[in-house]
């Protein structure tokens, strides 16, 4: 069975900083790994994946995040924050293709953008 | 393309009133679709996979006589919330996936569900 576990429910960032947000998953599988982000009342907008190949995954809006097995990551990342990436961030996990089709997401880190 | 179209976007409805809630893939045919609870601050929780033909697969602790799913063609499936009570209030989110396009979900935008 696949999990995810997001570290900080909570993250704060001033306008032009770094932004990191962290996923840890278990599998014992490869797993395919995803980074959603949601604003308040609304769906789902996938940001980037990483399914095979190139492990530094490059998403929309200057997101982009690394797969390391060896330490079981896929944190995400975007070298300068802007007002309008304050929203809801969800890590998932996902079976590899032929053997499910659930999606396991973490618990979300809300991201807050100060000027 | 891989366009997920979920209505009504909100909805308020008296306890003891069924409500429907439609989820239409736009532009692709999905076999398989999911609908997710997501309460508020917290993640989304797989309910169901609904599938095309055939019924639905519920998670653990999820009623099917409340929460009734239907998967009548590839481009829709509905999820009625029956005799709904105010513990329903919820974020209801569809998925579905273009198979033609990668291995991806697409999310619906989203149902509002008020029970008063």
């Amino acid at each position: 069975a696949q999990s995810v576990t997001q570290l900080g429910s909570h993250v704060s960032v001033s306008e032009g900083a770094l932004v990191l947000l962290r996923c840890n998953y278990s599998s014992s599988v490869p797993p395919y790994l995803f980074w959603y982000v949601q604003y308040p009342n609304q769906g789902l907008q996938l940001l980037l994946k990483y399914t095979t190949g190139a492990t530094l995954v490059k998403g929309i809006n200057g997101f982009e995040a690394e797969f390391k097995k060896s330490e079981t990551s896929f944190h995400l990342t975007k070298p300068s924050a802007h007002m309008s990436d304050a929203a809801e961030y969800f890590c998932a996990v996902s079976d590899p293709p032929g053997t499910g089709n659930q999606f396991y997401f973490g618990t979300g880190t809300s991201l807050t953008v100060i000027p | 393309g891989a366009v997920v179209s979920q209505h009504p976007s909100w909805v308020i409805c008296k306890s003891g009133t069924s409500v429907k809630i439609e989820c239409r893939s736009l532009d692709f045919q999905a076999t398989t679709m999911f609908w997710y609870r997501q309460f508020p601050k917290q993640s989304l929780m797989l309910m169901a996979t609904s599938n095309e033909g055939s019924k639905a697969t519920y998670e653990q602790g999820v009623e099917k006589d409340k929460f009734l799913i239907n998967h009548a063609s590839l481009t829709l499936s509905t999820l009625t919330v029956t005799s709904a009570h105010p513990e329903d209030s919820s974020f209801y989110i569809c998925s579905a996936r273009d198979v033609t396009k990668g291995y991806g979900y697409t999310f619906g935008s989203g149902t509002r569900l008020t029970v008063v």
